[in-house]
């Protein structure tokens, strides 16, 4: 296992489209965390799953944005409508719930022009 | 509601010096954690401080844990410019809940 791996690395998109992005985790790992980092700011959490159920979602995880793990494996992530302050990185992390280290991925970079 | 506060947000060193990073958090705190990021990159683990009183070195880098004071200490010793990075805290209430993140010190080291 390689680590935590994230699809595509880049994006520029129309405002109004749909994007998607594609997150897997480290096999073994049952839980997955979205963050948001815009620049020059800390990451900021959006939303994250404990298997198959989202436990958590932050208030900056607007109705059109919706994350979804299926199979408790691999997540999406999907902006509806974007918007020019949906550029940022999306970074994808995940962990064991029994564990302490979180492990994130390379990030999804979104450019809406 | 966790906030997580780093001082400074810049810092500008010279080679051959040592500083020190600030992290502040607001809540009682399960533990904490040290972040590099390099531009563009993503998020590079650099310590996890478990306990009050914690310290732990990598290198030139030494991080430590007052639990009590809400506080803990990012110190670079003796600074080379491969340090050069953001550098972030993030806090954890309890268990495996979400990192909340400090808003990062950009770091610079110049000859």
């Amino acid at each position: 296992d390689t680590g935590v791996s994230q699809d595509p690395r880049h994006k520029i998109t129309k405002r109004g489209q749909n994007v998607t992005f594609r997150c897997d985790p480290i096999s073994e790992h049952n839980r997955l965390y979205w963050y948001r980092q815009t620049l020059g700011q800390g990451p900021e959490f959006l939303t994250y799953f404990q298997n198959e159920a989202q436990l958590e979602k932050s208030r900056l995880l607007s109705d059109r944005f919706s994350a979804e793990r299926p199979k408790g494996s691999f997540s999406t992530l999907e902006i509806q409508r974007t918007e020019q302050g949906d550029s940022a990185m999306y970074l994808c992390a995940s962990s064991l719930s029994s564990g302490w280290g979180y492990t994130f991925g390379s990030g999804t970079r979104l450019t809406v022009v | 509601e966790l906030k997580v506060e780093q001082n400074p947000l810049f810092l500008s060193m010279q080679e051959g010096k040592n500083y020190t990073i600030y992290c502040n958090y607001s809540t009682t705190s399960d533990r904490l954690y040290w972040y590099r990021q390099d531009p563009g990159k993503s998020l590079e683990s650099l310590f996890v401080l478990l306990s009050n009183g914690a310290v732990k070195q990598e290198g030139r880098l030494m991080a430590s844990l007052d639990t009590k004071a809400r506080l803990s200490t990012l110190h670079i010793t003796a600074a080379v410019h491969d340090l050069s990075a953001t550098y972030f805290c993030a806090v954890v209430i309890s268990g495996n809940t979400p990192l909340v993140f400090g808003k990062g010190t950009r770091l610079s080291v110049i000859a």
